[in-house]
């Protein structure tokens, strides 16, 4: 069963404006987060991360919120640049062993 | 040069072959991951070691092997590949930071294997 979710397998958004992907979770144990952007025929890189432990880290154009009583999550871009175009994946961790991702979302913006 | 490699890049074999994926890292970190992705399905985790001396099945492990041969290398092999282990396959890094708190991953640039 999936433990994290990503329900939103595209998004289009015009330049300048912001970019919202959302991610949920299931497993309460979970206590780390983080983001990956991904090129195609690339591996995923990473972007941004956020400990259970807080509920928001920025850094620079990128923003992850976190929600643990709603177990969710979410990573705001802005502004929206066309070089942001990639999927996006959330992934989760208990104690940093295993990762669980998101099935990902692509997101398109648009020039 | 890239840190985290993966040999082949490309790979097209026949049901039942046995096959073997290569990964090397020059970022001296401890952890290595062996990662399988389809698509609507994500990233799914096959296995991981965090040394040499240790190897750890992910959530589907069944059907492949792992040899962690040196602290820079992590090999993922089928032993005899059947179309629906034909996927992408992404080896992966990571190295725990001091006080037991964690770090991110890094990918390399994946394995596309293709199971005729």
């Amino acid at each position: 069963d999936q433990q994290v979710k990503q329900n939103s397998p595209s998004l289009s958004v015009q330049e300048g404006r912001i970019s919202i992907l959302n991610c949920d979770y299931t497993n309460s144990m979970f206590d780390y987060f983080l983001w990956y952007k991904k090129y195609p025929a690339e591996g995923p890189t990473f972007l941004i991360s956020i400990s259970s432990i807080k509920d928001k880290n920025e850094d620079g154009r990128f923003t992850v919120f976190l929600n643990k009583s709603a177990k969710h999550l979410s990573l705001h871009i802005v502004p929206s640049q066309p070089g942001d175009s990639a999927v996006y994946f959330c992934a989760a961790s208990a104690w940093g062993n295993q990762f669980y991702f998101g099935t990902g979302t692509s997101l398109t913006v648009i020039p | 040069d890239a840190d985290v490699t993966q040999t082949p890049r490309n790979r097209i074999t026949k049901t039942g072959k046995r096959i073997m994926l290569e990964c090397s890292q020059t970022k001296g970190h401890d952890r290595m991951y062996w990662y399988r992705q389809d698509p609507g399905l994500g990233l799914r985790l096959i296995y991981y070691s965090f040394d040499v001396k240790d190897i750890n099945k992910g959530e589907i492990s069944d059907g492949y092997s792992v040899s962690r041969q040196a602290q820079a290398k992590f090999s993922l092999s089928l032993e005899s590949a059947i179309p629906n282990q034909t996927a992408l396959y992404f080896c992966a890094t990571s190295d725990q930071l001091a006080g037991g708190s964690y770090n991110e991953q890094f990918f390399g640039p994946g394995t596309r294997l293709t199971v005729l």
